[in-house]
């Protein structure tokens, strides 16, 4: 089944303690990109990958690392989460571009405290 | 920055009407995609339209684009219970802009029985 699988999708933290939510697609996507969503605000983009090695950021990414070594993972890093990123998260994947159909994982769910 | 806004905010009809949802945006596109989110859940791509085309249907879904004005809209023809979801416009801007997908704050629908 093609897919987009997030893990974990409840995570509790305490403030400065690194994470990693992992994010991964077996449909061959080249583009992949992170969102955190807000009541109020919609979806944000954090980062976004074009490809392999190539990453580039979206409009909130302060805060936040990612790294694309593989084609099929895209995982999304706090190496020191602050209560101001307790969000709900979407990894999301596309063949080529943002501009073609997103398919979405179903969601982290994280709350720092 | 964000892009797209959709009005209303919340839309609240009887199963059997329609429902139409708004969306504006400020910059040039490629193309423009609805989206649907049910509670908490990742979304769902429903509908793209390109920026040279004016009108697109699939199924009960009509959408419209006018680039003059810089805003779509999406009816839903004969509403189901099965529609009470969010809806999100997104806009795909030309590539000078970043290869990013940029969403609204969304339109929340919900379709009594």
């Amino acid at each position: 089944e093609a897919q987009v699988t997030q893990n974990p999708r409840y995570l509790i933290t305490v403030t400065g303690k690194k994470l990693t939510v992992t994010c991964s697609q077996n449909m061959n996507h080249e583009y992949m990109s992170w969102y955190r969503q807000d009541p109020g605000l919609g979806l944000r983009q954090i980062y976004y990958s074009m490809n392999v090695e190539v990453t580039d950021k979206g409009d909130v990414p302060e805060g936040y690392k990612v790294s694309r070594k593989e084609k099929r993972n895209f995982p999304l890093i706090l190496e020191s989460p602050s209560p101001n990123q307790t969000s709900l998260y979407f990894c999301a994947s596309s063949f080529g571009q943002a501009s073609y159909e997103q398919y979405f994982g179903p969601g982290t769910r994280l709350t720092v405290t | 920055s964000q892009q797209g806004e959709e009005d209303p905010q919340a839309l609240s009809i009887q199963e059997g009407e329609n429902a139409t949802m708004n969306c504006s945006y400020k910059t040039s596109i490629n193309n423009l995609q609805w989206y649907r989110q049910n509670s908490g859940r990742g979304l769902v791509h429903l509908i793209l339209i390109r920026s040279n085309e004016r009108e697109k249907h699939s199924g009960r879904l009509r959408v419209t684009l006018d680039t003059s004005k810089k805003s779509s809209s999406l009816l839903i023809t004969a509403s189901r219970a099965a529609d009470t979801a969010s809806y999100f416009c997104a806009t795909a801007g030309r590539m000078e802009y970043g290869n990013k997908l940029v969403f609204g704050a969304g339109t929340i629908l919900r379709v009594k029985s």
